[in-house]
């Protein structure tokens, strides 16, 4: 059984440039979040969706950032215009029913940089 | 509000020493607290949870005690290794979501 699958591990992107960050969760698993790590800091929750909905995007910056989990296929995590600040690491976790009651596995992240 | 506090921020205990990490939480409706284990450039894993039912678990060289009346928690790591050298992270369920503490830097020298 796969883990949390992330990719790009690595992404370098251009001040106003898009980024997209994709996440396969766990097989079985139809819960996915998306957290954000800045260097030296700690993991800051973005959204929580299940598939094909939205259920919670209190930690979405309310502009460039958007967020999707579609019945087929992995979720995507989009950033519109990207400034320097956005550059960090951003996980993914996936878990089988709501996180706050049962186990949640992160992937491996993916960092992005923008020059 | 939803706030974990962590501490400390950084430790140092030589091999065989037993680091202890604490967390202190707010009020959340939810039963689940877990400990992530982060070495550099990889994603946080699950290290041991703990349900409230229970005042401590222990798994392999890894305890977590929790005191629910004082809304706090810890993890102890018996036996220290140079390989448990790594960031610790703790987390509290809030609403939708798991709510992290700042994370502590574990260095285990040997």
């Amino acid at each position: 059984n796969a883990g949390v699958m992330q990719n790009p591990r690595h992404l370098v992107r251009r001040r106003g440039q898009e980024a997209r960050l994709r996440c396969s969760p766990m097989k079985g698993h139809s819960h996915v979040y998306w957290y954000r790590q800045l260097p030296e800091e700690g993991l800051k929750f973005m959204v929580y969706l299940q598939k094909e909905n939205i259920i919670d995007e209190s930690g979405m910056p309310k502009e460039r950032f958007s967020a999707e989990f579609p019945k087929e296929g992995p979720s995507i995590l989009r950033i519109q215009q990207v400034v320097r600040g956005d550059s960090a690491a951003y996980f993914c976790a996936s878990s089988p029913n709501r996180v706050v009651n049962t186990e949640a596995f992160f992937g491996q992240g993916t960092r992005l940089t923008v020059v | 509000q939803q706030q974990v506090k962590q501490s400390p921020q950084s430790l140092i205990v030589q091999k065989g020493g037993i680091p202890i990490i604490n967390c202190a939480y707010e009020n959340t409706a939810f039963d689940y607290f877990p400990w992530y284990q982060q070495f550099p450039g990889k994603g946080p894993a699950l290290l041991i949870a703990i349900r409230p039912d229970v005042s401590e678990k222990k798994e392999g060289r890894f305890t977590i005690s929790f005191n629910k009346s004082a809304k706090q928690f810890s993890l102890h790591i018996m036996d220290s290794q140079p390989g448990d050298s790594a960031t610790y992270f703790c987390a509290a369920p809030y609403g939708n979501k798991l709510v992290f503490g700042a994370g502590t830097i574990l260095r285990v020298k040997s």
